[in-house]
């Protein structure tokens, strides 16, 4: 079946340092691919997404590429900064049904230091 | 704008007891979902809707269940509370049809089953 792995965290980086969150996927089809942040306390929202092979997803700095070849969609951010602690969420939706179905990797932790 | 509201935040159970955690969407959505997020494993489905009337289960549906009577509230009943059933769970409902797009997530409910 479809699934999402994610590097393991947590990962601890210091304020202004480039971060790279690995994601890669198993499915069948074209599936959507999305990024969810959780903040502490907080339910999960909608941070970045792509819907098809080689869109570039981004918000507030953050960026990810669908790659079809590699099965991958990293998140990447240039220079993080202390509100950026939060965990996120790799996830699919998948191309066939029509149920809209979310499938989360892990989550990995962020902690970044002044 | 309220969104996806859950209630309560926080239960403490005791094994054997029974409650019902409440979501409400206000954004006409067809499609609702419950999940649960355990420590380091993501978050898994329990049980999902695509319109009134219509419910169906998810990845891990023992020891739950639901009913969708309007399109607004999707509740989330659990009988014979075990300690296996603590988690934050959430509550997200997303447009029809809604592979491509946003799902909205509640807060959260924190449950301890002891």
């Amino acid at each position: 079946g479809d699934s999402v792995t994610q590097m393991e965290g947590p990962v601890t980086l210091s304020e202004e340092a480039f971060l790279t969150i690995n994601c890669t996927y198993t499915a069948t089809g074209y599936p959507s691919l999305f990024w969810y942040v959780q903040y502490p306390g907080e339910g999960l929202q909608l941070l970045l997404k792509a819907t098809k092979a080689d869109d570039k997803g981004s918000n507030k700095g953050f960026e990810a590429t669908y790659r079809k070849e590699t099965t991958s969609f990293h998140l990447e951010k240039g220079s993080v900064q202390v509100s950026d602690s939060a965990v996120y969420f790799c996830a699919l939706s998948a191309s066939s049904g029509n149920t809209g179905k979310l499938i989360f990797g892990q989550g990995t932790t962020l902690q970044v230091k002044p | 704008n309220a969104g996806v509201t859950q209630t309560p935040k926080f239960r403490i159970l005791k094994i054997g007891q029974s409650m019902t955690l409440q979501c409400t969407q206000d954004m006409n959505h067809n499609y609702m979902y419950w999940y649960r997020q355990d420590p380091g494993m993501g978050l898994k489905l329990i049980y999902y809707s695509v319109g009134a009337g219509i419910t169906d289960k998810g990845e891990v549906p023992n020891g739950y269940n639901v009913s969708r009577s309007t399109t607004e509230d999707f509740p989330l009943r659990l009988e014979l509370a075990a300690p296996s059933q603590t988690s934050v769970y959430f509550c997200a409902s997303r447009v029809k049809g809604g592979g491509q797009t946003e799902a909205f997530f509640g807060q959260g409910t924190r449950l301890t089953v002891v």
